[in-house]
């Protein structure tokens, strides 16, 4: 049980365009969702939390203009990158939890994006 | 403000052999701690945590970790190494949101 996915687990683009990452709860309702990145040989870095049904909490110095999310049901929270730069570049790790920020939270396996 | 320290970016052992990866956090109320591993390319796996009640905590694939208040330590052992164990290894404290340590790579010899 407590399954997360993400598509695509890899993806490159062209700089100026736009990408957009799912993340999925298989087997459990998440309430709550997170969206990390991780640079590489670094820890992850939270991004934002998003509320089922609500608007998404940006971390201090996430550009919420430029890093879309959205959690429109209970199983799915996507995240679109703006505007690509090659700076964009990361892995991105999407986590669900049952409730709260505090509670367990579930990973899916990641998505490495380039930007050329 | 929480934070998570681990000792040592990378941690080498011989196969059968001990092995601690060390954490140390920092925070004004007794955080939730958790220790998660991460292959290459792939998201974190959880390997156990410690919400409240026991302090040893035992987890998947041999390993347990200890939560020592007075040291603010939350430190993961396994008493024999296995080559399959060469990942990397996060300790995290959530007491509001998850915070992470800068991870520790585990090598494994044979």
């Amino acid at each position: 049980g407590a399954v997360v996915s993400q598509h695509p687990s890899r993806v490159i683009c062209k700089s100026g365009t736009s990408v957009k990452i799912e993340c999925r709860s298989l087997d459990f309702q998440a309430t709550t969702m997170f969206w990390y990145r991780q640079f590489p040989k670094k820890s992850l870095m939270l991004m934002a939390t998003s509320n089922e049904g609500s608007k998404a909490t940006y971390e201090q110095g996430v550009e919420k203009d430029k890093f879309l999310i959205n959690h429109a049901s209970l199983t799915l929270s996507t995240l679109t990158v703006t505007s690509a730069h090659p700076e964009d570049s990361s892995f991105y790790i999407c986590s669900a939890s049952t409730s709260g920020r505090r509670n367990e939270q579930f990973f899916g396996p990641g998505t490495r994006l380039t930007v050329l | 403000a929480q934070s998570v320290t681990q000792l040592g970016s990378h941690v080498s052992v011989s196969e059968g052999a001990l092995v601690l990866l060390r954490c140390n956090y920092s925070s004004s109320v007794p955080p939730y701690l958790f220790w998660y591993v991460q292959y290459p390319n792939q998201g974190l796996q959880l390997l156990l945590k410690y919400t409240t009640g026991a302090t040893l905590v035992k987890g998947i694939n041999g390993f347990e970790a200890e939560f020592k208040k007075s040291e603010t330590s939350f430190h993961l052992t396994k008493p024999s190494a296995h080559m399959s164990d060469a990942a990397e290894y996060f300790c995290a404290a959530n007491t509001d949101k998850l915070i992470f340590g800068t991870g520790t790579r585990l090598q494994v010899f044979p």
